[in-house]
């Protein structure tokens, strides 16, 4: 089945250094989905990438789709403590289920 | 509108007792869907429903049943709970399907002895 890895699993960064997570799907995507998830809450919609090479911006966040729609990143510019939180990536193959990737950690240092 | 609520927030059963959580939205959702989340496994798919009456299996439906009698109710019985479903379990809903935004639940943290 549809496998979506996500590395790394955890970053610590200090106050205003730059953060990017990466997701890799083992088949190409009909869209990918980006979540928020801060310690002790429920993951949070942050925005859905459809097109091949689509770049969005949100602030600070800047989220990829790659040519292939097989993979993606999220680059947050000058983290701030409120960026603390885990960052998952969620595939959608067509299929009726998202696939979760294992998440990234952000831990940042003020 | 409420969103998509989860009952209880907490729960502790011993190994066999069989439980059902709770899961309601109040936005005329179709899609509904149920994950558990264990430390460093991510999000993982136990089943989900793409309407009243039709439900499917995900990546981990073992020891799990649903239902989907309501457009509104997804509840997810666990028949005989064993230690291995200790675990964050998150209900999450969308209008249409996964090509939509999902919203997730409070959750509902249990611990099985």
């Amino acid at each position: 089945g549809q496998q979506v890895m996500q590395i790394p699993q955890y970053q610590h960064v200090q106050e205003g250094e730059d953060f990017t997570t990466y997701c890799n799907s083992s088949t190409t995507l009909s869209n990918i989905q980006w979540y928020k998830q801060r310690p002790g809450g429920h993951p949070v919609f942050l925005i859905q990438l459809v097109k091949s090479g689509e770049v969005k911006k949100q602030k600070r966040l800047t989220f990829q789709f790659g040519e292939a729609k097989k993979n993606s990143s999220l680059h947050i510019t000058a983290t701030q403590t409120t960026d603390v939180g885990t960052y998952f990536c969620a595939g959608d193959d067509g299929s009726e289920k998202l696939v979760f990737g294992k998440g990234t950690k952000l831990t940042v240092n003020p | 509108n409420a969103g998509v609520t989860q009952t209880p927030k907490f729960q502790v059963l011993k190994t066999g007792q069989s439980m059902t959580l709770q899961c309601a939205q109040d936005m005329n959702h179709e899609y509904m869907s149920w994950y558990r989340q264990d430390p460093g496994m991510g999000l993982r798919l136990i089943h989900y429903s793409v309407g009243a009456g039709i439900t499917d299996q995900g990546e981990v439906p073992n020891g799990y049943n649903v239902s989907r009698s309501t457009t509104e109710d997804f509840p997810l019985r666990l028949l005989s709970a064993a230690p291995s479903q200790t675990s964050v379990y998150f209900c999450a809903s969308s209008f249409q399907g996964v090509q939509e935004t999902q919203y997730f639940g409070p959750g509902t943290r249990l611990l099985v002895l």
